[in-house]
């Protein structure tokens, strides 16, 4: 099992510039998360997802859009980068959402100038 | 107020020691709770969930205050692999998992 995976791991984008973060998890979790993590501070959650075809504002969405057509996969778009969206995103899944464990992919080093 | 709130250290500590970090959080119906480490530019992972009557992992303590509202993580006989950013967790609702910015622990030979 490859777990929670996540490209690219890093990139460099002009303001204005679009781009779409993948990540896909093959542990057949239906719940999954995108976080952004900025120095200093906690991991904040962007959207989340309970199953395909469903998806949901977290605490920070603005910037960005979410989809999830099939369990394994769930990708995050940029469509103006900003350079507020300068972070280091984290993908995460699990299988159940009353406080289960998080798996992580390995993160996304991303810079807007 | 920061929903959860931890010194963000760091802790600087000899091989051996015992080390402590607490967390507080502000909202009472917070349902579990949790301690992840996160290594330099690396994932958060898991290290243990805090239940209402304290927990242990072998070196590793974990223990929750509702009335307070902290919880609390510590550390026997650290061992320099424990070098990490230990983040604090907490479940606002089923949904919504909010972290702490994280305290940073490095421990010396």
């Amino acid at each position: 099992n490859a777990g929670v995976t996540q490209t690219p791991k890093f990139r460099i984008l002009k303001i204005g510039q679009s781009m779409t973060l993948q990540c896909a998890q093959d542990m057949n979790h239906n719940y999954m998360y995108w976080y952004r993590q900025d120095p200093g501070m906690g991991l904040k959650l962007i959207y989340y997802s309970v199953g395909a075809g469903i998806t949901d504002k977290g605490e920070v969405p603005n910037g960005y859009n979410v989809s999830r057509s099939t369990t394994e996969d769930f990708p995050l778009r940029l469509e103006l980068a900003a350079p507020s969206q300068t972070s280091v995103y984290f993908c995460a899944s699990s299988y159940s959402n009353r406080g289960a464990k998080l798996f992580f992919g390995s993160g996304t080093q991303l810079s807007v100038l | 107020r920061k929903e959860v709130e931890q010194d963000p250290g760091p802790f600087n500590v000899p091989e051996g020691a015992t080390v402590a970090f607490n967390c507080t959080y502000s909202n009472s119906a917070s349902q579990s709770f949790f301690w992840y480490r996160q290594d330099c530019r690396k994932e958060p992972k898991l290290l243990m969930s805090v239940y209402s009557s304290g927990n242990e992992d072998g070196r590793f303590t974990a223990q929750l205050n509702r009335a307070s509202q902290y919880i609390s993580l510590l550390i026997r006989d650290s061992k320099l692999s424990d070098s990490a950013t230990y983040l604090c967790v907490v479940n606002k609702n089923n949904n919504d998992m909010r972290f702490g910015a994280g305290t940073r622990l490095t421990v010396k030979p």
